[in-house]
């Protein structure tokens, strides 16, 4: 079982508000990732993180912006959510070390703006 | 543009039988490809996973069969069971920055 945690598991919202999804992990990982799942779909990377102050965007435009101070933390701020950013999120991280790199994840959070 | 290009969508299987899904990729730089099994609720995890210098690879009841010349891999489940049932993933590691590019899932139903 992979320690690495999302909270909240859902959130339902309104139009306009800021949100930030939490994602940690007890590993001492370096790589962290965000990725975007839609129902069916493949997941797209919306962010990445080599280690503590290091962030680079993914493939996929999102309007999401990240943070890394701390190794095991990972935020994901929207600053005003809309009905286009519904979607379920999910967190990664990995060693960034070794032959494999395997990502573990995290539950994900299910994201409704309504 | 896909990167990973994923099929069947999805699949029926009976109980027992062989459960087959395919990948296809075209960037000839990925070096490492995992499956990864996710169910509902759940974020994906780690199956079985390949380097392209090996043909294929098993654990248990799962194989991955790699075709390197043809740009392929495919994930066969021997012996499917009803706890087999979740949505598959393959997916590509990029070289130069340890990025992974996901095929769009193959949700598999093994029927009891």
């Amino acid at each position: 079982e992979a320690d690495i945690y999302q909270t909240p598991r859902y959130l339902v919202i309104g139009t306009g508000k800021k949100i930030t999804l939490e994602c940690s992990q007890t590993m001492g990982h370096d790589k962290m990732y965000w990725y975007q799942q839609d129902p069916g779909m493949e997941l797209h990377l919306i962010h990445y993180s080599y280690g503590v102050n290091s962030t680079e965007k993914g493939d996929l435009s999102s309007e999401s912006t990240v943070s890394r101070i701390r190794t095991e933390h990972f935020p994901l701020t929207l600053e005003s959510a809309r009905p286009s950013h519904t979607s379920q999120y999910l967190c990664a991280s990995s060693a960034g070390t070794g032959d494999t790199n395997e990502q573990f994840f995290g539950p994900g959070t299910r994201l409704t703006v309504l | 543009q896909q990167q990973v290009k994923q099929s069947p969508q999805s699949l029926i299987v009976q109980k027992g039988g062989i459960s087959i899904i395919n990948c296809a990729y075209e960037n000839t730089a990925f070096d490492y490809f995992p499956w990864y099994q996710q169910f509902p609720g759940k974020g994906p995890a780690l199956l079985i996973a390949i380097r392209p210098d090996v043909s294929e690879k098993k654990e248990g009841r799962f194989t991955i069969s790699f075709n390197k010349s043809a740009k392929q891999f495919s994930l066969h489940i021997m012996d499917s069971q009803p706890g087999d049932s979740a949505t598959y993933f393959c997916a590509a590691r990029g070289v130069n920055f340890n990025k992974f590019y996901f095929g769009s899932g193959t949700k598999l139903n093994v029927k009891p």
